[in-house]
């Protein structure tokens, strides 16, 4: 079993509607959730973090963390076809390893 | 913001030869860089951890004498791909922790598509 679950999709949502993410993992000692997009052949980049469970709001992205189900929510609202891209969720614990999520491919359509 | 430049961003080599990766921090000094390796429609795995001044941690199945990690300043972490064969053809990327308290997200740099011919 993966130390971290996620659907590959892919996703297909049309413009302004509400993309859902979501991952699963297994570590209890997880404390901090990523997450990454990932355009096609270029490095990561930090959408949001959150520390423990609770949710974080940003802009058009809130993250929700629940420790208690282990599970890990991303939502895209008034989705734009620039959020096209492959999400990753990517939680760590304290030895700063970052576990990364499949990712999930998102296609925003016009 | 905080960036992470790597180069080369593509590179083609021949079967055998070795191929040197960089990764900078531009603008923050870097506790820890990590290295990871991304196949076609798959997840970045981990490949190693490096801290300034010291030897790098390499993950569980990972050839420590075929992938050299040298993490000789705080800005700047390199991989090095010994004799390399075409199934280290990947999407190498590199990422930085700042040494700053409450930085929880790292940086990644652009990434670096090696084919081995």
């Amino acid at each position: 079993q993966k130390e971290v679950e996620q659907d590959p999709g892919p996703l297909s949502v049309p413009e302004g509607a509400i993309v859902s993410l979501n991952c699963t993992y297994s570590n209890s000692a997880f404390q901090y959730f990523m997450w990454y997009r990932q355009y096609s052949r270029k490095g990561p980049e930090l959408l949001m973090y959150t520390y423990s469970s609770g949710n974080k709001e940003d802009g058009r992205f809130t993250a929700q963390v629940d420790k208690s189900s282990k599970y890990i929510s991303l939502f895209i609202r008034d989705s734009q076809p620039s959020d096209s891209a492959t999400y990753l969720c990517a939680p760590r614990g304290n030895d700063y390893k970052l576990s990364f999520g499949a990712g999930t491919t998102v296609t925003v359509r016009a | 913001g905080a960036v992470v430049s790597q180069h080369p961003s593509r590179v083609i080599c021949k079967s055998g030869t070795s191929v040197k990766i960089e990764c900078r921090s531009l603008d923050f000094q870097a506790t820890t860089m990590f290295w990871y390796r991304q196949f076609p429609k798959q997840s970045l795995m981990l490949m190693a951890t490096s801290n300034e001044g010291s030897k790098a941690t390499y993950e569980q199945g990972v050839e420590k004498d075929k992938f050299l990690i040298n993490h000789a300043s705080l800005t700047l972490s390199t991989l090095t791909v010994t004799s390399a064969h075409p199934e280290d053809s990947s999407f190498y990327i590199c990422s930085a922790r700042p040494g700053r308290q409450g930085d929880y997200g790292y940086t990644f740099g652009s990434g670096t598509r090696l084919t081995v011919v």
